[in-house]
């Protein structure tokens, strides 16, 4: 079953406290991502990997970091949050050999108070 | 750098209306153009894509036209349907990156029976 899995679906964190976002897939895609969505703003890339410990920052790295460890497993991590990343986190997959047609998670919808 | 623009913010349509949304790029060179779908709770889905001037991606009875000269990839619909309410989003594969994407800010659809 070829699929992006994101845990958790719904967070809510205090601010100031650290937040663990987790991405699997079962498609040994190589090239993984993390997006942002905000309304008005569409998705906004985070960081991208392009295999196990190869990362490189999106367009918006600031306030997090990313570990991927395994080719099927990639992280996103929020130390000591803050408010303004109250949003909705999406991960998402592809293939080098596919040309970017990615394969999305259904989001984590991150709330920080 | 790269970018997508996408014209309207939100479309509202009755249906078996005819749908446009206008989506108009920058880039150098040939970038790969896309077209993505979001359903409520869901993350995007892959709609279609185009590589070269003049091609014509579709699917779903959606389609869109790959234009050079007026660096545009506008989707349409002959007739809409209530399901078809969703985040439409256009996307480029950035020249200079085999694997990052670059979204527009999204289009939602809207479609009342």
């Amino acid at each position: 079953d070829m699929k992006v899995t994101q845990m958790p679906r719904y967070l809510i964190k205090r601010m100031g406290e650290n937040v663990l976002l987790e991405c699997g897939q079962d498609m040994s895609h190589e090239t993984m991502y993390w997006y942002r969505q905000d309304p008005g703003l569409g998705l906004q890339l985070i960081y991208i990997s392009y295999d196990v410990d190869s990362n490189s920052e999106g367009d918006i790295p600031k306030g997090y970091r990313v570990s991927r460890k395994k080719r099927e497993h990639f992280s996103l991590i929020l130390d000591s949050a803050k408010t303004n990343q109250t949003s909705v986190y999406f991960c998402a997959s592809s293939s080098r050999q596919g040309r970017s047609d990615y394969t999305f998670g259904s989001g984590t919808r991150l709330l920080v108070i | 750098g790269d970018s997508v623009t996408q014209t309207e913010g939100q479309v509202a349509l009755s249906e078996e209306d005819f749908l446009t949304i206008h989506c108009n790029y920058s880039a150098s060179g040939y970038p790969a153009l896309f077209w993505y779908v979001q359903y409520p709770g869901e993350g995007p889905q892959f709609l279609f894509r185009a590589s070269r001037d003049k091609e014509k991606g579709s699917s779903r009875g959606f389609e869109a036209t790959y234009n050079k000269e007026t660096t545009s990839f506008h989707l349409q619909k002959a007739s809409v349907q209530e399901s078809d309410s969703a985040v439409y989003y256009c996307a480029l594969g950035e020249t200079s990156s085999f694997s990052k994407l670059v979204f527009g800010q999204g289009t939602s659809l809207s479609v009342v029976p």
